[in-house]
């Protein structure tokens, strides 16, 4: 068991529908990242929180808007997505500070398609 | 711009041959780590590697982390079909208080029985 949590595990949408992507951790983590993986091509990062706060913004486009309520819960808010969008989206977490804070625990992901 | 490039990224094998993936990139990294990927899952981690020249082994998998912290292997002996997966390298720079990491494309290894 990973302890981080995604759903839902698959998802369609159409370009003009808002969806959110769900992820939970609980392992008592406090940072948070969200990745998308296409096929043929190395993780991208989009965003990371760390203590709540977003640390990291990888130039994404705003049709994705991330949210940390919690050290726990992270979310993707999905609008007008373009079909290039569809990919695998896994949520991850680890330790901030300390000799582990590099090590992170995925889930297992979100199979995004946008028709 | 911090880019690990993995080595084959594809490798189709019969159970009981042995296999090495590789790892490289111009930069050093503080840590590096294996992961591995199944179909349906996210990536687990199998090991990270921390000083140049360190080898560490996990069962029939043994990894190794190149003296200047900038290359890494992994090299799995008389492989089998339980080891088919998704194989990601990713290196740590250091600098952050979270795990930035860098991840290579990825080695997709099938092991036929």
């Amino acid at each position: 068991e990973t302890g981080v949590t995604q759903t839902p595990r698959h998802l369609v949408m159409g370009m003009t529908n808002k969806k959110s992507l769900k992820c939970e951790q609980h392992l008592g983590h406090n940072a948070m990242y969200w990745y998308k993986q296409s096929a043929k091509k190395p993780l991208e990062l989009m965003f990371v929180y760390s203590l709540e706060e977003r640390v990291e913004n990888n130039s994404v486009p705003s049709r994705f808007s991330p949210e940390c309520p919690n050290s726990s819960h992270l979310f993707l808010h999905l609008h007008t997505l373009q079909p290039e969008d569809s990919a695998l989206y896994l949520c991850a977490s680890s330790q901030v500070y300390g000799a582990a804070k590099n090590i992170q625990y995925f889930g297992a992901g979100t199979r995004l398609s946008v028709l | 711009t911090q880019l690990l490039e993995q080595s084959p990224q594809f490798l189709s094998i019969q159970e009981g041959e042995n296999l090495t993936v590789y790892c490289n990139s111009s930069s050093v990294f503080s840590s590096l780590q294996w992961y591995r990927q199944e179909p349906g899952e996210g990536p687990v981690l199998l090991v990270t590697v921390v000083t140049g020249g360190e080898v560490k082994k996990l069962k029939r998998l043994t990894f190794q982390f190149g003296d200047a912290r900038k290359d890494s292997s992994l090299h799995i002996t008389a492989a089998q079909p339980g080891d088919t997966g998704l194989y990601l390298c990713a290196g740590w720079a250091g600098g952050t208080s979270y795990g930035k990491l860098t991840f290579g494309q990825g080695t997709i290894l099938t092991v036929h029985p």
